[in-house]
């Protein structure tokens, strides 16, 4: 079974700072990773995956992760963050090479406040 | 694309009622996912289908839950009898069956069950 670690359950900063949110994983096989966000009443939507290929994946909003195997991990990464990116922030996994469906493990969110 | 609908978006009900939470999946999209949220457990995937079949229902907390999903275009989430600790905001996902496919949400029906 696969399963995600966000340690940080909330980060504040202030805004134009740079954040990292942080997300391991435990995995016995190989598996694509996702960063979602989901804002104030409303869905998850996606910001970025990491399939294969570049191990640096650039998302939407400015926000990029990326995969390090060895560390299994897959930190989000803003430069500059505005406060509009107040959200929260999920990091899910799934296995590569199942058949039956696309199901995702999902960490426990980190709630990212930014401050003026 | 409408993206994916769900109804009611709110629904306040008594314990005891039964309650229908709905789902319309984004056209061509094959698996679909409900999932519950809360404060105190965070997201928690339900059941999932998979060309209308269920597939893993392994999170369904008991079995005053059922879901059914008789077509590509629908599928209800159904609690009966309810109860106040089903008070929660569920979703419904849906994506293609590819491995790197992205789900995607529908913005969720908030449940209060007084």
């Amino acid at each position: 079974a696969q399963s995600v670690t966000q340690l940080d359950s909330q980060v504040p900063v202030f805004e134009e700072a740079p954040v990292e949110l942080r997300c391991n994983y435990s995995s016995s096989v190989s598996v694509y990773l996702f960063w979602y966000v989901q804002y104030p009443n409303q869905g998850l939507q996606l910001l970025l995956k990491y399939l294969s290929g570049s191990t640096l994946v650039k998302g939407i909003n400015g926000f990029e992760a990326e995969f390090n195997k060895s560390q299994t991990s897959f930190h989000l990464r803003k430069p500059s963050v505005h406060i509009s990116d107040t959200a929260e922030y999920f990091c899910a996994v799934r296995k590569i090479g199942t058949g039956g469906g696309n199901k995702l493990t999902f960490g426990t969110g980190t709630q990212l406040k930014v401050e003026l | 694309d409408a993206g994916v609908i769900q109804s009611p978006r709110h629904e306040v009900t008594e314990m005891g009622q039964e309650v229908t939470l709905r789902c319309k999946p984004i056209s061509g999209h094959n698996s679909l996912f409900w999932y519950r949220q809360t404060m105190m457990r965070g997201l928690e995937l339900l059941i999932y289908f998979n060309n209308n079949v269920p597939i893993d229902d392994s999170g369904m907390p008991e079995d005053r839950f059922s879901a059914k999903m008789p077509n590509a275009s629908f599928s209800t989430l159904k609690i009966q009898p309810s109860e106040p600790r089903d008070s929660a905001v569920y979703f419904c996902a849906t994506s293609g069956t590819g491995g790197g496919e992205t789900q995607y949400f529908g913005p969720g029906t908030r449940l209060l069950v007084l």
